[in-house]
């Protein structure tokens, strides 16, 4: 069973501070990393995806990728409270166009 | 724009219904996935398409079909509808060219079954 795991959180962090979501998979031959919000009774959207170790960084969000521990993570710098959403992570195993995703962590963030 | 749709945005229905729900895209994607999203349970995968007339099943596929006329549209039929089918059902879209690929989502439906 291929399998992606999130801390369910929630997580609260007040503003101004560096939000930190995490995410492991199981299978090795996962190629491609993704991270996506998904506001209250809405649908997700994309925030950034990785496929390298290492960091890659776009505006205030980070992500990181170590694919010998496998484990990918997200780092958000100066939240803010429209910060405030569930956040999946999704892996792409090599060879499929399927993703196999999380099940979220909430975070909160307090003004 | 390309967009993703979905349609209808909010059903009920009853017991051993047939219900289809429709998805339809601009972006002109190969692929395109339903998923159905429950407390608990995050997005499961019901069944994907890589083109027209290609269809598979996903990992939760029992009481669910596809069928890919088009490049368009993968409408998703409830043969005959039980409670545990109640969720939000999201469709996507993915190009399918490079493995950083993004899959799209439309807004949702969300499906009642009394």
């Amino acid at each position: 069973q291929k399998e992606v795991e999130q801390n369910s959180g929630p997580l609260s962090v007040p503003e101004g501070a560096i939000a930190s979501l995490n995410c492991t998979y199981s299978d090795r031959g996962s190629q491609s990393f993704f991270w996506y919000r998904q506001y209250s009774g809405k649908s997700p959207e994309l925030i950034m995806f990785i496929y390298s170790n290492g960091d890659k960084e776009d505006g205030r969000f980070t992500a990181q990728l170590n694919k010998a521990s496998q484990y990918v993570s997200l780092l958000i710098r100066d939240s803010q409270p429209s910060d405030s959403a569930t956040y999946l992570c999704a892996v792409k195993q090599g060879g499929s166009e399927k993703l196999v995703f999380g099940k979220g962590t909430k975070l909160t963030v307090n003004p | 724009d390309a967009e993703i749709t979905q349609s209808p945005r909010h059903k009920i229905t009853e017991t051993g219904r047939q219900v289809t729900l429709a998805c339809h895209q601009t972006w002109n994607h190969n692929n395109m996935f339903w998923y159905r999203q429950d407390l608990g349970h995050g997005l499961r995968l019901i069944h994907y398409s890589y083109g027209v007339q290609d269809t598979n099943k996903g990992e939760v596929s029992d009481g669910y079909s596809v069928s890919r006329s088009n490049t368009e549209d993968l409408p998703l039929t409830l043969e005959s509808a039980a409670s545990s089918q109640t969720s939000v059902y999201f469709c996507a879209s993915s190009q399918g060219e490079w493995v950083t690929d993004t899959q799209y989502f439309g807004p949702g439906t969300r499906l009642t079954v009394l």
